[in-house]
């Protein structure tokens, strides 16, 4: 079936401008994640969707960061006034519940803030 | 602070060889541990897993062992094979023990070469 798919896979942008990415779970995924891989480093936690439960917010690095599941399927990562150093490679990820599932990653998107 | 760390940026094995992956964290309240495999312009694949609740899991070619004294894992890939060639990421998470079973946290990665 269908794995996890992101759009765009390249995003460049000018500092200072708002960018939306887009992340279509696995269909049946209740859990959605939301990663960046920063250059030489590990993926780092940003956010997390459970069903109809609150996110867990707790990874967004400042309040220029927000997220959006709607429907309990398709999120939207918006990073508004962006910044050089939100130049990294956004990955999402699903699993078929919070109870220890394998995540399933979608290919990413690297967004380049000139 | 990093909780989850692979030392070796890099290795190079030679095919058929074993390839051996470290990874050391310093969370006790870990207690789920898995790897990853990731290629170029692709996501992160899951590979293996393990439960602190076991010092040895194994899936064909590839084994995680588990040293909790020593907060230490490693993933054994036996015999290497030139596709096999990719980042490798640890992640571990905190379930049980009270902290939250979703968010992992990944180390840096180390970069496989199986030469032919």
């Amino acid at each position: 079936g269908a794995g996890v798919s992101q759009s765009p896979s390249n995003k460049v942008t000018e500092k200072g401008k708002d960018v939306e990415l887009r992340c279509d779970p696995i269909s049946g995924h209740t859990a959605l994640y939301w990663y960046r891989q920063s250059l030489g480093q590990g993926l780092e936690f940003l956010i997390y969707f459970q069903g109809n439960s609150a996110p867990d917010k707790s990874g967004l690095p400042s309040d220029r960061f927000s997220a959006e599941r709607t429907g309990g399927s398709v999120s939207t990562l918006t990073i508004q006034r962006t910044q050089q150093e939100d130049s990294a490679v956004y990955l999402c990820a699903s699993s078929v519940d919070r109870e220890r599932d394998e995540q399933y990653f979608g290919p990413g998107t690297r967004l380049t803030v000139t | 602070d990093q909780q989850v760390k692979q030392n070796s940026p890099s290795l190079s094995v030679q095919e058929g060889r074993i390839s051996i992956l470290n990874c050391d964290y310093t969370n006790s309240m870990f207690d789920y541990f898995l790897w990853y495999k990731k290629y170029p312009a692709e996501g992160p694949t899951f590979l293996i897993s393990i439960s602190s609740i076991k010092d040895k899991n194994e899936d064909g070619r590839f084994t995680v062992f588990l040293n909790k004294s020593a907060k230490h894992l490693s993933l054994h890939i036996v015999p290497s094979q030139p596709g096999d060639s990719a980042v490798y990421f640890c992640a571990a998470s905190a379930g049980h023990s009270g902290g939250s079973n979703y968010k992992l946290t990944f180390g840096k990665g180390t970069l496989l070469t199986v030469n032919p």
